[in-house]
């Protein structure tokens, strides 16, 4: 099946500094692709729809400013938590999907970012 | 996209049949019902989904009841790495994001 590759798999910063997840399709292309957060015990929260080659569109109450989304080309979206703090600790996953009516989204592994 | 209704949890004994249910009253004609799990501390894993007709693959078997308000997967025989978070997410057609409810957390059960 087709595979979405998330890197860092985890990742440990500093207060106030940045920090980029990226998210690729290795056999497929995406013009969109999806990234959530994931809070320990509970669900999946959609943050945002990267699109290729456009702007990123923001679920409610997910701040653009912070969380800075780059789709530049059809095999690669990027996530970066801008001056990052402790409350941005998560496991952030993304997904990607094929071209289809019906075809199943495949996600990442995930990355768990620590904030200390 | 129709809302899902799961229970929270379930236990399951190592090699029985595994049936988890879940409840999507609200589902409309162009809703597909999609099944992902979730083990810990990982990505979500993509396992079946259908539109009306039952289906099956080599981890497991959806079945939709006639008016497709409900459905259950099956995974037939199973085993302790079944153990993981299961999600029913009903999915609009050429609809690309997903909603995730709190799933049914499996536990396969030695």
């Amino acid at each position: 099946g087709a595979v979405v590759s998330q890197h860092p798999s985890w990742v440990i910063c500093k207060s106030g500094t940045s920090v980029k997840i990226e998210c690729r399709s290795l056999d497929f292309q995406a013009t969109t692709m999806f990234w959530y957060r994931q809070f320990p015990k509970q669900s999946l929260m959609l943050m945002a729809t990267s699109n290729e080659g456009s702007k990123a569109t923001y679920e409610q109450g997910v701040e653009k400013d912070k969380f800075l989304i780059n789709h530049a080309s059809l095999t690669l979206s990027t996530l970066t938590v801008t001056s990052a703090h402790p409350e941005d600790s998560s496991f952030y996953i993304c997904s990607a999907r094929k071209t289809g009516a019906d075809t199943e989204a495949f996600f990442g592994q995930g990355t768990r970012l620590t904030v200390v | 996209d129709a809302k899902t209704t799961q229970p929270t949890s379930m236990d399951c004994a190592e090699g029985r049949a595994a049936n988890l249910p879940c409840n999507h009253s609200t589902i409309s004609g162009n809703e597909y019902v999609y099944w992902y799990r979730q083990i810990h501390s990982q990505g979500p894993q993509y396992i079946i989904h259908g539109l009306k007709n039952n289906e099956t693959n080599e981890m497991a078997s959806l079945i939709i009841t006639e008016d497709r308000k409900s459905s259950t997967l099956i995974l037939p025989h199973a085993t302790l790495r079944d153990t993981a978070v299961y999600y029913c997410i009903a999915v609009r057609t050429g609809a690309n994001n997903l909603f995730f409810g709190t799933g049914t957390r499996l536990t396969v059960i030695p």
